[in-house]
């Protein structure tokens, strides 16, 4: 079950605008990753992080697994129409990975 | 290359029936795993096999629930006999377990599935 806190639930920006989500846990986790999942499709990875402290760039998208391992945020610059969606945070030790209750996006154009 | 593909896409069937969905990893990987997505829990881990070996049953929800992994390729997830409370989409995703087993996992599109 879930025991990530993701926040906010939701968020409705323009186009053009610049999003923050972020994940709490009351656990540590070993790797902090980043999905998106279309209507009717299940989730894409959309960047993986590894170490504490680290910050991983993937286009527009930008995260960072928290110094304390137990948080982590995604950053989308100049959103575009496309970046609707739900976006999931996961924490992952081995094989035990854990997700956020997911941010819903909507980008009006 | 191909992602995890998953079949059906969508089953609707009456209740007490068996159902059966299917998968099959990513080439290469050797953990698989189970998930449902429902609106009010989100996505729940169900089962994962690490080498076609099951490993973690204890998100199964009850008896109905069977899961198997005959070879490397294809995994089952059968539910008999089903019940409404189990429409839901069901996902399976794969990953590679290398050294430090922090692999992320790559979902495949989903079963969507409504027991009326």
């Amino acid at each position: 079950g879930q025991q990530l806190n993701q926040s906010p639930q939701s968020m409705f920006i323009q186009e053009g605008e610049d999003v923050s989500m972020n994940c709490t846990s009351s656990s540590i986790f070993n790797t902090w990753l980043w999905y998106k999942q279309d209507p009717g499709e299940g989730p894409v990875l959309l960047i993986a992080l590894y170490k504490a402290g680290e910050l991983t760039s993937n286009g527009r998208l930008t995260a960072q697994f928290g110094i304390t391992r137990k948080d982590s945020f995604l950053n989308i610059s100049a959103s575009i129409p496309s970046d609707v969606g739900i976006y999931f945070c996961a924490g992952l030790n081995n094989n035990d990975m854990r997700f956020g209750a997911g941010t819903r996006l909507t980008v009006k154009p | 290359d191909a992602g995890v593909i998953q079949s059906p896409r969508h089953e609707v069937t009456e209740m007490g029936q068996e159902v059966t969905l299917r998968c099959k990893p990513i080439s290469g990987h050797n953990s698989l795993f189970w998930y449902r997505q429902t609106m009010m829990r989100g996505l729940e881990l169900l089962i994962y096999f690490n080498n076609n070996v099951p490993i973690d049953d204890s998100g199964m929800p009850e008896d109905r629930f069977s899961a198997k992994m005959p070879n490397a390729s294809f995994s089952t997830l059968k539910i008999q006999p089903s019940e409404p409370r189990d429409s839901a989409v069901y996902f399976c995703a794969s990953s590679l377990r290398g050294g430090t087993g922090n692999q992320p996992q790559h979902f495949g599109d989903g079963t969507r599935l409504s027991i009326l």
